[in-house]
């Protein structure tokens, strides 16, 4: 099994661009998630998914976009980019049982870093 | 305003020995709290976990402790090895949820040999 895999791993946008964060996961699982880390900052939900078809909004939502048409993928899309998303994005992935989902673990992919100039 | 707070930004310890790491919270919804260790230019990895219904969980030479009254976990490396080098971050989650993860800042472990 790969686990979670983030494409691509580094990219430079100017402001105004668009572009769409790759994520996907091979473990079969219910729940995926995206993060981002700001330097020196820990990790913030952005978007998450608890199947396909479902999404919801994290803590910091804004300027973003998200789909879930398969189990396996979890895309992220900036559509217009702005120097404040200037961030490492993290993809997560959990089995997510109907029992008690919130204490699942979760696998992280390696990380898409983003520079918006 | 932060709900999971890591008050040292970074830790350095000599190898074989004990390393300490800290972390309080605020939520008191909270009821599961993890410890993830990061490397550069890799994601979190999960290391060890606990519920708030133990005060302690033991994992080889990691032990988390929470203290559950005081809003406070900590996480015991015994011995403290030159690998585990890296940022280790604080997270916690509220039950009932869907497993949004609230993270500390982290604190950057150094062991030295």
């Amino acid at each position: 099994n790969a686990g979670v895999t983030q494409t691509p791993k580094f990219r430079i946008l100017k402001i105004g661009q668009s572009m769409t964060l790759q994520c996907t996961q091979d473990m079969n699982h219910n729940y995926m998630y995206w993060y981002r880390q700001d330097p020196g900052m820990g990790l913030k939900l952005i978007y998450y998914s608890v199947g396909a078809g479902i999404t919801d909004k994290g803590e910091v939502p804004n300027g973003y976009n998200v789909s879930r048409s398969t189990t396996e993928d979890f895309p992220l899309r900036l559509e217009l980019a702005a120097p404040s998303q200037t961030s490492v994005y993290f993809c997560a992935s959990s089995y997510g049982s109907r029992n008690r989902p919130n204490q699942e673990t979760q696998y992280f992919g390696p990380g898409t870093r983003l520079l918006v100039l | 305003d932060q709900q999971v707070k890591q008050n040292s930004p970074s830790l350095s310890v000599q190898e074989g020995r004990i390393s300490i790491l800290n972390c309080d919270y605020t939520n008191s919804m909270f009821d599961y709290f993890l410890w993830y260790k990061k490397y550069p230019a890799e994601g979190p990895t999960f290391l060890i976990s606990i519920s708030s219904i133990k005060d302690k969980n033991e994992d080889g030479r990691f032990t988390v402790f929470l203290n559950k009254s005081a809003k406070h976990l900590s996480l015991h490396i015994v011995p403290s090895q030159p690998g585990d080098s890296a940022v280790y971050f604080c997270a916690a989650s509220v039950e009932g949820s869907q497993g949004n993860l609230i993270f500390g800042k982290g604190t950057k472990l150094s062991v030295k040999p």
